[in-house]
């Protein structure tokens, strides 16, 4: 079945900087990946998401990146705040799986004022 | 309109206790996911509804673990024998279509402790 790494476990940066997740799976047939942003004790919120007919999607400071050679993906965060601190989750999934998503382990990020 | 809503947010049972937990997905969404959330790790996959049938149970630990959706709505994922290593947050999600890579929307969750 998918395998979904994440790095790094925890990141830790200075407002207004730039963070990147990495995120890596192993099934080939994987066609969808979201990313979730989760608060301490509440629901995943899906923050953006790709699929693998495209390259690149931006929205406003976060944009993720797919490399389907690679099997790799990114999330990118630009001008980071305190409020975009929390844990970010990656997942991949198939259409033959029925859009099952298989999570990455979380990236705890944290912004510094 | 409304998200995804799970009943309770806490439950507190003793092991060896049967449980249910309840899961509202979002309105005219016609697949649901459940998942299951230990501390410090992302969600992993419990079983998937596609309208009123389960379309794949691969992902239940083991035959404690059941799930309905007679309607094609509200899922109950229910839990027998209940032991300590069940506890976790149990969340639900809900997507328009289960085939077609749509978004899947969580709940807030289930906490679960079984003592």
């Amino acid at each position: 079945g998918e395998n979904v790494e994440q790095h790094p476990s925890t990141l830790s940066v200075q407002e207004g900087d730039s963070a990147v997740i990495k995120c890596t799976y192993s099934d080939s047939a994987s066609n969808y990946f979201p990313w979730y942003k989760q608060e301490l004790g509440k629901r995943p919120q899906l923050i953006i998401d790709i699929r693998s007919n495209v390259g690149e999607k931006k929205d406003q400071r976060i944009a993720v990146t797919l490399n389907k050679t690679a099997k790799h993906f990114s999330l990118h965060i630009t001008e980071t705040q305190p409020e975009d601190s929390a844990v970010y989750f990656c997942a991949a999934s198939t259409e033959t799986s029925g859009s099952r998503l298989t999570f990455g382990e979380g990236t705890q990020l944290t912004v510094n004022p | 309109g409304a998200g995804v809503s799970q009943t309770p947010s806490n439950k507190v049972t003793e092991k060896g206790k049967y449980v249910e937990l309840r899961c509202d997905p979002i309105s005219g969404h016609t697949a649901l996911y459940w998942y299951r959330q230990s501390l410090g790790q992302g969600p992993e996959f419990l079983i998937y509804f596609q309208g009123t049938g389960a379309a794949d149970d691969s992902g239940l630990p083991n035959d404690r673990f059941f799930a309905v959706r007679p309607e094609g709505s509200v899922s109950t994922l229910k839990i027998q024998r209940t032991e300590r290593g069940d506890s976790a947050v149990y969340l639900c999600a809900s997507s328009l279509h289960g085939q077609g890579s749509y978004e899947q929307y969580f709940g807030p969750g289930t906490r679960l402790t079984v003592t």
